[in-house]
């Protein structure tokens, strides 16, 4: 069971817009930043969103976040095929002393 | 480019051990608070535990599960991180990743990750 909650699965099609959302709590969320990491099938997580809403260096701006009380949400629009991946959020968790992760959501482009 | 490179895995025995590394390049190690991520087959990222800078005190925090059976070490002369799992068992079968955390900017979390390094544990 993860600490963060997310629905396992999502869907849309090819230039939809596509929320995925993130639950957690005042000891994570609530108190510290978000950020999104989504794998590609057989490959590494790799960050995509860091503090919320800020995108590292090369992440196109069709990913957006956002956060509010201890949820947190990812956006992504214009859906592209090779958006299709697993997506977690992250937030360092001050009670459990350590990084909390949700159990991720699949996401498929039909 | 940062690089991280873990190798060690393979199968092992319940009750077995074992030492994963993650080679470092790309970057400035010894600044680095480094963690390990491990993920079951089909299954979702657990954080195992991190280790600070010598700088920062070369502090450890470990996920509840680990139990005093994984310990996490770094030799900043080598750029190399290791994590050293004892008393394995079949539940500890994953994929281990190493992740560096804010290199690419202070309170980025966790921003660049290995390729990640099986560790199968069954008799």
């Amino acid at each position: 069971q993860s600490v963060l909650t997310q629905t396992p699965s999502a869907s849309g099609t090819p230039g939809q817009r596509v929320i995925i959302s993130c639950s957690g709590s005042s000891s994570n969320i609530g108190t510290n930043t978000v950020n999104w990491h989504h794998q590609l099938p057989g490959t590494a997580p790799k960050l995509l969103i860091y503090s919320n809403n800020q995108r590292p260096s090369g992440v196109p701006d069709r990913f957006s976040g956002s956060k509010s009380g201890t949820s947190a949400s990812l956006a992504i629009s214009g859906l592209q095929s090779e958006d299709e991946a697993d997506y977690y959020c992250a937030a360092w968790d001050d009670s459990l002393n350590g990084w909390v992760f949700g159990g991720g959501t699949k996401l498929t482009v039909l | 480019d940062v690089q991280l490179v873990e190798s060690g895995g393979g199968l092992v025995k319940p009750g077995g051990s074992l030492t994963l590394s993650c080679a470092a390049s790309g970057f400035t190690f010894a600044n680095a608070w480094m963690n390990w991520v491990r993920q079951a087959p089909g299954k979702g990222l657990e954080w195992v535990g991190r280790i600070k800078s010598k700088d920062d005190g070369e502090t450890r925090d470990y996920a509840t599960f680990v139990k005093g059976g994984f310990y996490i070490s770094r030799d900043d002369s080598r750029n190399t991180l290791y994590l050293e799992m004892h008393r394995l068992q079949t539940d500890d079968t994953a994929v281990y990743y190493c992740a560096t955390e804010d290199i690419m900017i202070s309170g980025v979390g966790l921003d660049y990750w290995g390729q990640g390094t099986l560790v199968t544990v069954s008799s």
